[in-house]
């Protein structure tokens, strides 16, 4: 198993341009979340999805789109990126039928600079 | 709503010191797990314990330890005698019941010198 697999691995966007930011997983993880990582700010959820068709927004979701159209795949849109994204951003899977009591499987993280 | 406070930002001690990091927690459900992650210098997040709410039992694994106390909505964690491969940023995280994301304190940077 290749766990969660985040592409890319580091990206430069000008203001305005638009990316996704891929994230898979094969562990058949029906719970995913995209959380951000600034200095001094911890980790903030973005988004996440408790099931194919199922998004939720979470503590910073503006700027932001996300769909879930299969278990494998959760992607994080940036519509129009602004220097605030700037940030380091990290997707995780939770193991199906385990509810709140299980480890989130983290991916490798994506290093964003927006100029 | 669920809320975690790591109140030590940053922390700086000698080798074979012992450390504690401290973690407080909010929350009004009386079913919760608590969670701490290590996150190294080359950035991954390393999971390191997970304890739910009926279960106050101190956890040692190796040189680490875990104190959590209800009484004081805490949830500790101590290194003993710190190593210089410890240095990194620690999280601690809490989830409520059901399908409920997990929430995370700001972290606490060790740093161990040698």
């Amino acid at each position: 198993n290749a766990g969660v697999t985040q592409t890319p691995k580091f990206q430069v966007l000008k203001t305005g341009q638009s990316m996704t930011l891929q994230c898979a997983q094969d562990m058949n993880h029906e719970y995913m979340s995209w959380y951000r990582q600034d200095p001094g700010m911890g980790l903030r959820l973005i988004h996440y999805s408790v099931g194919a068709g199922i998004t939720d927004q979470g503590e910073v979701p503006n700027g932001y789109n996300v769909s879930r159209s299969t278990t494998e795949d959760f992607p994080l849109r940036l519509l129009s990126a602004a220097p605030s994204q700037t940030s380091v951003y990290f997707c995780a899977s939770r193991a199906p039928g385990s509810g709140y009591n299980e480890k989130l499987f983290f991916g490798s993280g994506t290093q964003l600079s927006v100029l | 709503a669920q809320k975690v406070t790591q109140a030590q930002t940053e922390i700086s001690v000698v080798e074979k010191e012992d450390v504690t990091l401290d973690c407080v927690y909010e929350t009004r459900d009386t079913t919760y797990y608590l969670f701490w992650y290590k996150q190294p210098p080359s950035g991954e997040l390393v999971f390191l314990i997970r304890r739910n709410s009926f279960d106050e039992q101190n956890e040692i694994s190796g040189r680490y330890s875990w104190n959590f106390q209800k009484s004081t909505s805490s949830f500790n964690f101590t290194i003993t005698a710190s190593q210089v491969v410890d240095s990194a940023v620690y999280f601690c995280a809490l989830s409520e019941g059901g399908n409920t994301p997990l929430v995370f304190g700001k972290g606490t940077r060790l740093s161990v010198i040698a």
